[in-house]
């Protein structure tokens, strides 16, 4: 089972500063497999970038993803006031499928 | 727009049985992998497993033997039957379509809350 590490575990931020999320796996990870979801308190998560890097339908450029192997990062460039909320990395190997433990991205 | 709906009890008793189902709307069951996974309160997600339209199904290690999936293409529903609980098993239980084309999860189901208690 691939094990994806979430650093750090809580990022305190203020609106319009940049939010660089990172994910790391235990064992290379197939780009196309590599996911990240935005959670808000209550609600399902949501798909933000799939395969590494491109983006979901309707999600706003200020959302990057890159990486490769084992290392995975989520950008966001510029916070707005919606930004703020939990993010997990997700991996499909032929086997399992795992998600990290999960950034909270909360307001200073 | 494709929607997923789950059902089922929110209150199940230690070692009895928890049975959910998830209605989708808006598109067929067929051609698609369709998974479970939850959340515990306060903590991150846990894949479970997925079945096929066609009733293949893979389950999380951890939780082979307690889990099993059904499908159901008549209704549009697909189930998951977890036995044995504990509380351990307390979480917001999700539906969710796996898009084969993008490796990733679209579509979501609002959750539900199962609570493992006597």
């Amino acid at each position: 089972e691939i094990v994806l590490t979430q650093s750090p575990g809580a990022l305190s931020l203020s609106p319009g500063e940049r939010a660089t999320l990172s994910c790391r796996a235990s064992q290379s990870v197939n780009s196309n497999y590599l996911t990240w979801y935005q959670q808000k308190p209550g609600q399902a998560p949501r798909l933000l970038i799939y395969g590494t890097s491109s983006r979901a339908t309707g999600i706003p450029d200020r959302f990057s993803g890159s990486g490769s192997g084992t290392e995975f990062t989520l950008t966001i460039s510029r916070l707005e006031p919606e930004d703020f909320a939990v993010y997990y990395c997700q991996q499909y190997d032929s086997s399992v499928l795992t998600f990290g433990g999960g950034t909270k991205v909360e307001i200073k | 727009q494709v929607q997923l709906q789950e059902s089922g009890p929110g209150l199940v008793k230690p070692s009895e049985t928890l049975s959910l189902t998830c209605t989708v709307s808006g598109d067929s069951i067929n051609n698609y992998y369709w998974n479970w996974i939850r959340q515990p309160p306060g903590m991150g997600l846990e894949w479970i497993g997925y079945i096929s339209w066609s009733g293949n199904t893979k389950i999380n290690p951890p939780l082979r033997g307690r889990a099993t999936m059904l499908v159901d293409t008549s209704k549009n529903q697909f189930s998951l039957i977890l036995n044995s609980v504990t509380a351990a098993d307390t979480a917001t239980y999700y539906c969710a379509r796996w898009e084969s084309s993008d490796k990733c999860y679209k579509y979501w189901g609002q959750g539900t809350v199962v609570t493992v208690s006597s």
